[in-house]
């Protein structure tokens, strides 16, 4: 089962515009990680959220963790054509050592 | 450099022959693992080992056997590989610390059954 389920499925922008994706998932969890994957590539890390922390932020990127709604948003702000990519989030569920569960990711298009 | 290598890239072979696919991290990670990625279902983690010698089923380990004999090894087999095993496969390595931290992810193995 996938613990964690991102919305929308697909996001088409603006070069310049900002881009909101949301997961959401299902148990306690010890981190939520988010990833980049460029078409048929391996997957990028870009931060993780502790489950004691509500924001991170790391360049144009802010991460926010809401535990009460189990849920996570990512901004990707000021968006470039380089940042066409499908992102996906990743939870480590507390009750399940050692599994790493994804969602089936946004796939964001950024035109110029 | 720091990464994670898997080998080989690409294969192409048919049901029922045995393969493996290997996997090699040089950056000293307890944690290793094994996703497949099929289109619409994002990553699902086949096996994973938190340490030498100790490995444990992720939600689809039917059809995968997977040996963790070194720190830097994690090969995953297919000891009879059908066609609905037709997918990409990644593997990925990070540190444990207080839970899982940052996953270090191979480029990827696509594997073709038929």
């Amino acid at each position: 089962s996938q613990q964690g389920e991102e919305d929308p499925q697909a996001l088409s922008i603006q070069e310049g515009e900002n881009a909101t994706m949301n997961c959401s998932y299902k148990t306690s969890i010890n981190n939520l990680q988010w990833y980049r994957q460029n078409s048929g590539r391996g997957l990028v890390h870009l931060i993780l959220i502790r489950s004691n922390e509500r924001e991170k932020h790391s360049g144009r990127l802010r991460v926010t963790l809401d535990t009460s709604k189990k849920s996570s948003s990512l901004l990707i702000t000021a968006s470039r054509a380089a940042d066409t990519a499908s992102y996906f989030c990743a939870t480590d569920a507390s009750d399940s050592w050692g599994k790493l569960q994804f969602g089936a990711g946004t796939q964001v298009v950024v035109t110029p | 450099e720091a990464q994670v290598t898997q080998n080989p890239r690409y294969l192409i072979t048919v049901t029922g022959k045995k393969l493996t696919v290997t996997c090699s991290q040089n950056m000293n990670h307890e944690y290793m693992s094994w996703y497949r990625q099929d289109p619409g279902l994002g990553l699902r983690q086949i096996y994973y080992s938190m340490n030498v010698e100790v490995t444990d089923k992720g939600d689809v380990p039917e059809g995968y056997k997977v040996s963790r004999k070194e720190k830097r090894n994690f090969p995953l087999i297919l000891e009879s590989p059908s066609p609905n095993q037709t997918s990409l496969y990644f593997c990925a390595s990070s540190f444990v610390a207080g839970g899982l931290a940052e996953q270090f992810f191979g480029p990827g193995t696509r594997l073709t059954v038929l």
